[in-house]
């Protein structure tokens, strides 16, 4: 069964570092998802790309945060410089057509970060 | 006030109980619902989307209250394997996914 691909599973590291977090949708998925889960709450859309375009980023902190799709197929999520409240678990999500209200998302393991 | 609300939790229900969430929206223009369940440390997975007419699949059944900007979850004869958190999500015309911040469940023998 095709599955949403993410790396690193866990990720610790010190505040003013850079973190980045990479995600492999699933193929033939054209809308892709980045989203912040902190323990106890749902989660929360960062970014949102159709193919490479990005169609939604209105959550996402841009002074430190940036996301890329470069070639409508995987992504790369970045956090520089990583603060203490960053620590929560990033998760990757595909789906398979643009006008997405419809379709069912896929979910990646998550990347659990750590900010020290 | 956030745009889709849960009741935390926790639910514990012996086996073979009845259990009921609910989840409020406050978007009106909110296109389409659904309940993903997520287990402890993992990622959410879809559990069932709820249909205007509400849906059934199997022990789980999903209404839709267009009028009174509620959805729910009615699981008959819970299992151990029901225990999880179980989110709400709301959908915008244009795709874009809110959650609820999710109702734990906790099935006890």
């Amino acid at each position: 069964e095709a599955e949403v691909a993410q790396s690193p599973r866990y990720k610790i590291t010190e505040k003013s570092q850079a973190v980045a977090f990479w995600c492999d949708p699933i193929s033939g998925h054209a809308t892709l998802y980045w989203y912040r889960q902190i323990l106890g709450q749902g989660p929360e859309l960062l970014v949102q790309f159709q193919d490479e375009s990005v169609v939604d980023d209105s959550q996402l902190p841009k002074d430190r945060f940036s996301a890329e799709r470069l070639k409508g197929v995987d992504s790369t999520l970045k956090i520089q410089p990583a603060e203490l409240g960053d620590s929560a678990m990033y998760l990757c999500a595909s789906s398979l057509q643009g006008l997405a209200k419809y379709n069912e998302q896929f979910f990646g393991p998550g990347t659990r970060l750590t900010v020290l | 006030r956030k745009e889709v609300e849960q009741d935390p939790g926790p639910f514990n229900v012996p086996e073979g109980a009845t259990v009921a969430f609910n989840c409020t929206y406050s978007n009106s223009a909110s296109q389409s619902f659904f309940w993903y369940r997520q287990d402890c440390r993992k990622e959410p997975k879809l559990l069932m989307s709820v249909y205007s007419s509400g849906n059934e699949d199997g022990r789980f059944t999903a209404q839709l209250n267009r009028a009174s900007q509620y959805i729910s979850l009615l699981i008959r004869d819970s299992k151990l394997s029901d225990s999880a958190t179980y989110l709400c999500v709301v959908n915008t015309n244009a795709g874009k996914s809110t959650f609820g911040d999710g109702t734990t469940l906790t099935v006890k023998p």
